[in-house]
């Protein structure tokens, strides 16, 4: 089936810094990418619509200039939480849905830790 | 506002034992349920999916039920294994790409 490749898995950074999050479909085109949030036992949460070529679409109370979303191209999508905090810790995956639309592909997810 | 809501947040089972999972919805839009299973760390893995034109899809030893006049599905596993043990999420959506999910059911199959 699908893959989506989703890259760091884990990582670590400073207060303040600012951090990427890629997320690839390996073997389809993805026009559009999700990318969602999780607390611990809680639920996914989405936090924006990554659109190629064009801008994403963000839910409300996420934060646009935090959460920068780029999607250049057909097969990536990226997610930088910039100016990064303590609380943005958090586990974050990204997802596409096949070409027929009858499954959402996910990420292996990036464990974000601010410190 | 959760759409998709699973109010179950844990469940035990014994290994042999059958294991139903839970799930409603609200929007009566909602055309394509699934299921997702994920383990800590780790993306979401797809398991089942229905069609709203069907009321249950089978698949080796995990059945999806639709009750869509009560918006409501169920997973259904049996025989439960160890390696069943996992947060299982459903998920819904519209005509259209954005999926909705529940807040998940920590299933725990005990040996």
């Amino acid at each position: 089936g699908a893959v989506v490749s989703q890259h760091p898995s884990r990582v670590i950074c400073k207060s303040g810094t600012s951090v990427k999050i890629e997320c690839r479909s390996l073997d389809f085109q993805a026009t559009t990418m999700f990318w969602y949030r999780q607390f611990p036992k809680q639920s996914l949460m989405l936090m924006a619509t990554s659109n190629e070529g064009s801008k994403a679409t963000y839910e409300q109370g996420v934060e646009k200039d935090k959460f920068l979303i780029n999607h250049a191209s057909l097969t990536l999508s990226t997610l930088t939480v910039t100016s990064a905090h303590p609380e943005d810790s958090s586990f974050y995956i990204c997802s596409a849905p096949d070409g027929t639309n009858t499954e959402a592909f996910f990420g292996q997810g990036t464990r974000l830790t601010v410190v | 506002d959760q759409q998709v809501k699973q109010n179950s947040p844990s469940l035990s089972v014994q290994e042999g034992r059958i294991s139903i999972l839970n799930c409603d919805y609200t929007n009566s839009m909602f055309d394509y349920f699934l299921w997702y299973k994920k383990y800590p760390a780790e993306g979401p893995t797809f398991l089942i999916s229905i069609s709203s034109i069907k009321d249950k899809n089978e698949d080796g030893r995990f059945t999806v039920f639709l009750n869509k006049s009560a918006k409501h599905l169920s997973l259904h596993i049996v025989p439960s294994q160890p390696g069943d043990s996992a947060v299982y999420f459903c998920a819904a959506r519209p005509t259209g790409n954005q999926f909705y999910f529940g807040t998940g059911t920590s299933l725990t199959v005990i040996p």
